[in-house]
């Protein structure tokens, strides 16, 4: 199994709360991405990134930020949570983009009340 | 329309029957991604394809690039194969992949 860890694993806040979720890796892996999964929509990719500090929007952006400071950790902020961002949030790691397996976190499991 | 449609969205069969998914998509592509969503939550890579056909013990992954459009075959179904299965293409064009809604399977014994 890739070495991907997140945390929390779940947690449950109030709206208008900031949350950061973190992913490590120990697989040195260049690209790493968050995706959340809703009931009736696919895996949706919020951002990505190819590297130390560079990163790049997916489709599903708005009220995300994400860092990346090391190799090894993704960091995704909610900068003030909403019910809406209720979800399930994985996290994946790919040694390059398109042609290479992703492989994926355990999962976050967040409730915004 | 989605770029990436599966069917069927549900799916039950009995234990010891062959069962087919299938997925099309609507981009060009490098590769396609067979996923499995076990019902503990957990997200594992069954299968990356470019072309022809891929097998891992009783599963087997075809595509057709020129149709456009990817196979997921189970032989002698089991219980433990209850899972939900994604197909995902990764974009010629970009770095990301982009998700079918998914295949929720049951297998009864």
């Amino acid at each position: 199994d890739a070495g991907i860890t997140q945390s929390p694993r779940h947690k449950v806040t109030e709206t208008g709360t900031p949350v950061t979720l973190r992913c490590h890796q120990t697989e040195n892996h260049r690209y790493m991405y968050w995706y959340r999964q809703d009931p009736g929509h696919g895996l949706r990719l919020i951002h990505y990134s190819y590297g130390v500090k560079d990163t790049d929007k997916g489709e599903v952006s708005d009220g995300y930020s994400v860092s990346r400071s090391k190799t090894e950790d993704f960091l995704l902020t909610l900068e003030s949570a909403t019910s809406s961002q209720t979800s399930v949030y994985f996290c994946a790691i790919s040694y390059s983009s398109g042609i290479y397996e992703q492989y994926f976190g355990p999962g976050t499991r967040l409730t915004v009340t | 329309k989605n770029e990436v449609e599966q069917s069927p969205q549900n799916l039950t069969a009995q234990e010891g029957e062959f069962i087919t998914i299938n997925c099309s998509y609507s981009v060009g592509i490098s590769a396609l991604h067979w996923l499995q969503q076990h019902p503990g939550g957990g997200i594992v890579s069954l299968f990356m394809l470019s072309s022809g056909k891929k097998k891992h013990g009783r599963l087997i992954a075809t595509i057709n690039i020129q149709e456009k459009h990817s196979s997921l075959h189970i032989t002698a179904s089991h219980p433990r194969d209850s899972a939900v299965y994604i197909c995902a293409v990764g974009e010629t064009s970009g770095s990301r992949l982009t998700f079918g809604e998914g295949t929720q399977l049951t297998v009864n014994p």
